[in-house]
């Protein structure tokens, strides 16, 4: 990968409310492209991942996007509640490398 | 939780000491990484490892050297630290399965490094 850029640094919801992350890339060879969460004094852990062949994934209140001819991938997560308040990386590589390209990261905040 | 420990989890240095971090795991996995995490600035790759003694530098690795002596251990010195060095280090374990997969990173619970 190259290059990542990652909105919005910081993102304040109301707890049940809507909260979308956004990440564009430049590298047209990238083709996995994961989201990492890191809650307050840990390390980052995955929660949800891409593959190019694919346009929308899914896993309970959490979705990710993809849109390869843009180069932008998003993070949604819906119905939001307190314990989702963290930092969250996207992050790119290309097929069989084993060095990802993070965002710079995004600071949620949930308040009850 | 995968097998990662970082030591020492919080340690406060002077400028001009040498300071070693020790990341250890349990997964046998054969790539190992050292981020540091500063404010602003997201995670950014100082060192990693493809395999025992064979290692090579990220986007920031002035002022530091790593050794992998064993597949579990990998060690990122700081020879003489800095002030701006101060930051919390996060070491990262990921295996690679085929040539054209995928690898998901582990990351250890971090080591926040204070340098006065």
């Amino acid at each position: 990968g190259e290059n990542v850029e990652q909105h919005p640094s910081t993102l304040s919801v109301q707890e049940g409310d809507s909260a979308v992350i956004k990440c564009t890339y430049s590298d047209s060879a990238s083709n996995y492209f994961p989201w990492y969460k890191q809650e307050l004094g840990k390390g980052p852990q995955l929660i949800i991942d891409i593959r190019s062949n694919v346009g929308e994934k899914k896993d309970q209140r959490i979705a990710v996007t993809l849109n390869k001819t843009a180069k932008h991938f998003s993070l949604h997560i819906t119905e939001t509640q307190p314990e989702d308040s963290a930092v969250y990386f996207c992050a790119e590589l290309e097929g069989g490398s084993y060095i990802p390209t993070f965002g710079r990261g995004t600071s949620l905040i949930v308040h009850p | 939780d995968a097998g990662i420990t970082q030591s020492p989890r919080h340690k406060v240095t002077e400028t001009g000491t040498p300071v070693t971090l020790r990341c250890h795991q349990t997964e046998n996995h054969r790539y190992m990484y050292w981020y540091r995490q500063d404010p602003g600035h997201g995670l950014r790759l100082i060192h990693y490892s493809y395999g025992v003694k064979d290692t090579d530098k990220g986007e920031v690795s002035d002022g530091y050297s790593v050794s992998r002596s064993k597949t579990e251990d990998f060690l990122l010195t700081l020879e003489s630290a800095t002030s701006s060095q101060t930051s919390v280090y996060f070491c990262a374990i990921s295996e690679s399965m085929a040539s054209s997969s995928y690898n998901e990173q582990f990351f250890g619970p971090g080591t926040r490094l204070t340098v006065l």
